[in-house]
């Protein structure tokens, strides 16, 4: 079954740098969003994208975040200088634009493993 | 804004039945989602119910509530691989979370 992967699986960087997070999608799915987990807390939206443009975005996703879909299958989600809050979880999720394959589930959004952020 | 409701924890044991409630108000709904999510792993699909009544898939079920405004996961014949949290999840194209409920399954 196809899968929703993500680079890295763990990222350890300085505070205030620059870490650019990567998925690659279901080949044809056509939305995209990002979700963060803080340890022992919820899973929260970040952010989605569809038709190369921004959809929607949280109150969590200001101007140190940014996403783009560089080559048409990569999905990236960038934080320009890193706060020490910013260590958590970081899933990619991917959805079907159509209602085919599991049919009554067209809204499913299949999740990535994560990225382990830690911002030392 | 969003607010989703389940209980922190729920202890088991071994084949015995467990109910996990979620409660929520949103600006919008599009149905819901349960998840299973393992410690440092990501959510897993369980079921979803976008129309009132009851979704049944082998040892899970979900029950769905539009006018209440809730929903329960019932997960039967508990298994030791069942221990997790299990995620209430409302989408409005995107997905708001509840905090997750985990559920320990004793021997």
């Amino acid at each position: 079954e196809p899968e929703v992967t993500q680079t890295p699986s763990h990222q350890v960087t300085q505070m205030g740098q620059e870490v650019i997070l990567r998925c690659v999608p279901i080949s044809n799915h056509l939305y995209f969003y990002w979700y963060r987990q803080i340890l022992g807390q919820k899973v929260e939206f970040l952010v989605s994208f569809y038709n190369n443009e921004i959809s929607e975005k949280s109150e969590i996703f200001d101007d140190q975040f940014s996403v783009e879909r560089p080559d048409g299958s990569n999905f990236t989600l960038k934080i320009r200088s890193t706060k020490l809050e910013d260590s958590a979880m970081y899933f990619c999720a991917t959805k079907t634009a159509g209602a085919f394959g599991r049919q009554y589930n067209y809204n499913e959004q299949f999740f990535g493993p994560g990225t382990r952020l830690t911002v030392l | 804004g969003q607010n989703i409701d389940q209980p922190t924890e729920m202890t088991a044991t071994e084949g015995a039945i467990v109910q996990i409630n979620c409660t929520y108000q949103t600006s919008g709904f599009n149905g819901l989602f349960w998840y299973q999510q393992h410690a440092g792993e990501a959510p897993t699909f369980l079921s979803y119910n976008v129309l009132d009544g009851l979704e049944e898939k082998g040892r899970f079920s979900s029950f769905l509530s539009r006018s209440k405004g809730y929903s329960y996961l019932l997960l039967k014949e508990l298994q030791m691989k069942d221990s997790a949290s299990y995620l209430c999840a409302v989408n409005d194209y995107k997905l708001s979370f509840g905090a997750g409920t985990t559920v320990t399954v004793r021997a």
